[in-house]
């Protein structure tokens, strides 16, 4: 079947850097991509890996192993505004390009 | 602004009710698609439309009705609902449904049913 894995929560103190991780299980693999949905607000788009390798867009990182199913974001210089939930998601070309979302991971940021 | 409206933002509905959700996107996306957001559970893909057909329906009870007259408008029609369908609606637009995984959404409709 198909799975993605996620920490439920993690806590991490404002000007720090933070590592989200995602392992996923598909039947066919096109790409890892990453949310973030502020309470009571829509999921926005990260950032998207189709290869392996790290992608940087100012003070987030998406990184992808495709061999170990395993991907994570990097939050740098931790703001109080990045208190969000993150959600990894993977494209399954086995499943006519249907988008996989994982559970989300709550960041709490402390001052 | 995403680009991706829905309307209305929240909804409370008896479970003898039929009411609608509405969701129009200013993007010129050839894909839209609902999801449902419950709490402690992942997204869950309800209907995928490519160019105005439907091309994935995840066995959603049929007391879920989507339609899509355009390529701009998506609609999901709510008939005798449950307690357990109250939930985060949310709808979403691509460029295609192809494409590099991007997905635009809208600020969800809030659905309680009493």
């Amino acid at each position: 079947g198909q799975s993605l894995e996620q920490p439920s929560e993690v806590t991490a103190v404002e000007g720090a850097i933070v590592q989200i991780n995602c392992t996923y299980q598909t039947s066919g693999f096109y790409g890892l991509s990453w949310y973030q949905q502020h309470d009571g607000g829509a999921p926005t788009f990260l950032s998207y890996n189709g290869l392996d390798g790290l992608e940087e867009t100012g003070r987030f990182s998406s990184f992808l192993s495709r061999s170990d199913s395993y991907g994570y974001l990097l939050l740098q210089e931790l703001q109080m505004k990045d208190s969000a939930s993150y959600f990894c998601a993977v494209r399954d070309v086995n499943r006519d390009d249907k988008i996989i979302f994982g559970k989300g991971t709550r960041l709490h940021i402390l001052p | 602004e995403t680009g991706v409206t829905q309307t209305p933002r929240h909804l409370v509905m008896g479970m003898t009710n039929k009411k609608s959700l509405k969701c129009e996107q200013h993007l010129g996306h050839n894909a839209m698609y609902w999801y449902k957001q419950s709490a402690k559970k992942p997204l869950e893909l309800m209907f995928v439309y490519s160019l105005e057909e439907r091309v994935e329906n995840n066995s959603v009870p049929s007391r879920f009705s989507p339609e899509c007259p355009n390529s701009s408008h998506l609609f999901l029609h709510l008939h005798t609902l449950q307690p357990e369908d109250s939930a985060l609606y949310l709808c979403a637009s691509s460029a295609d449904r192809g494409s590099t995984g991007e997905l635009f959404f809208g600020e969800g409709s809030r659905l309680t049913v009493l």
